[in-house]
């Protein structure tokens, strides 16, 4: 596709449960981002995928929290026993190496 | 590590005033540099970026030149709209082996009629 894709764009979850959060980069771009925005805040840093090196996984905040990028290419946010504070919008990006990253529209995560 | 801060918000301007939201940065070497924007219920964009010292990027009238000596990219516009409120994001992303993306917190712009 032409630009990053999310899915869902809207989740809606129990207390307690999984989720698995997926983004689809675009083509050939070898760095992958996700972020965290809680209503009214700034973005919190995740984790980081580029090419095939480690990932920088030191921006997750629990380990309940955990990625995978597949291929190099689509990757998901799995969130595992889900807490009322997990709520916030989740935003992937990619990007060419150190060129501007593209964000997709996140998916929005309500845990009732 | 290489950081990003930004002026705090809200900033609160009237319609066809001259705006500036400060940025400073600290990193090794020569990263590039990004403003991002996110209007009311959209995703972020790149608005724009300069990827070395003394290069000005520029767009939709704003504008914002990488300082190497003072470690700055303030973004600067000679007469903002009401269209222009949004959240500003300050960014870098280094020159060192991860090049990671840094965003600095934010700084909410309103624009009054």
């Amino acid at each position: 596709g032409a630009g990053v894709s999310q899915s869902p764009s809207n989740k809606v979850t129990e207390k307690g449960k999984d989720v698995e959060l997926r983004c689809d980069p675009i083509s050939g771009h070898t760095a992958l981002y996700w972020y965290r925005q809680s209503l009214g805040q700034g973005l919190e840093f995740l984790i980081y995928f580029q090419g095939n090196s480690a990932p920088d996984k030191s921006g997750l905040p629990s380990d309940r929290f955990s990625a995978e990028r597949t291929g190099g290419s689509v990757s998901t946010l799995t969130i595992q026993r889900t807490q009322q504070e997990d709520s916030a919008v989740y935003l992937c990006a990619s990007a060419r190496g150190r060129a501007e990253a593209f964000f997709g529209q996140g998916t929005r995560l309500t845990v009732v | 590590g290489d950081s990003v801060t930004q002026m705090e918000g809200p900033v609160t301007l009237s319609e066809e005033a001259f705006l500036t939201i400060n940025c400073t940065y600290t990193a090794t070497g020569y990263p590039s540099l990004f403003w991002y924007v996110q209007y009311p219920g959209e995703g972020l964009q790149l608005l724009l970026k300069a990827t070395k010292a003394d290069d000005k990027g520029s767009n939709k009238g704003f504008e914002a030149t990488y300082r190497k000596e003072t470690t700055s990219f303030h973004l600067e516009k000679g007469s903002v709209q009401v269209s222009d409120s949004a959240v500003y994001f300050c960014a870098l992303s280094g020159d060192g082996a991860t090049n990671k993306l840094i965003f600095g917190t934010g700084t909410l712009l309103a624009v009054q009629p």
